[in-house]
């Protein structure tokens, strides 16, 4: 079992509507959560961090975190046609502050 | 703002051969990680450095080293080169002091002939 879990997806959502992003991990310990985008072939970009359980907003971007759970959740609202990506989800455990341990990741494709 | 800088952005080479990646961090970031991303696959951590001293170790294979500069660069080393090590290799920098937040290179392409 990976140390984190995504719906692989791919999500199709109509432009203007919400992207709903899920994450699990199986490491209750676990600190530090982020999110990162990928376009095909590029590298992952950093857009959500989260540290605290409850939600964190930054523009379109909502990350929701449960500790409890161990469930980790991003909303991409309003989405944009440039939003079309993959998403990865990642996990410092709490063995150490250094690595990061990515799901899967889901595609996210956004209808004009 | 100044990013992660990654030579060579394309690298190819034949089976048994040696590469060397490098990377330069973002200035102030005294912590490098190196991640390999297979196609379709996510990023898998390789290893990390931090001031200069070996920080972490994953699934890196003993026929790759690494090393940390004094001026904060890194160079991955590469040998007996396999099909196998075909993939994207980033490299992500950090500051220490600021939650562990990576930010990623462009990468380095190495194809494996």
């Amino acid at each position: 079992q990976k140390e984190v879990e995504q719906n692989s997806g791919p999500l199709s959502v109509p432009e203007g509507a919400i992207a709903s992003l899920n994450c699990t991990y199986s490491d209750r310990g676990s600190q530090s959560f982020f999110w990162y985008r990928q376009y095909s072939g590029k590298s992952p970009e950093l857009i959500m961090f989260i540290y605290s359980n409850g939600d964190k907003e930054d523009g379109r971007f909502t990350a929701q975190l449960n500790k409890a759970s161990q469930y980790v959740s991003l909303l991409i609202r309003d989405s944009q046609p440039s939003d079309s990506a993959t998403y990865l989800c990642a996990v410092t455990p709490p063995s150490n502050d250094y690595k990061l341990s990515f799901g899967a990741g889901t595609t996210v494709t956004v209808r004009a | 703002a100044a990013g992660v800088i990654q030579s060579p952005r394309h690298l190819i080479k034949e089976k048994r051969e040696t590469a060397t990646l490098k990377c330069y961090p973002i200035p102030r970031h005294d912590t490098v990680y190196w991640y390999q991303q297979g196609p379709g696959q996510d990023p898998q951590f390789l290893i990390s450095f931090y001031e200069k001293m070996q920080s972490d170790k994953g699934s890196i294979p003993d026929r790759f080293s690494a090393q940390q500069f004094s001026d904060y660069h890194s160079e991955l080393n590469m040998s007996s080169l396999e099909l196998g090590d075909s993939a994207l290799y980033f490299c992500a920098s950090s500051d220490s002091g600021i939650n562990n937040e990576q930010f990623f290179g462009p990468g380095t392409r190495l194809t494996v002939l």
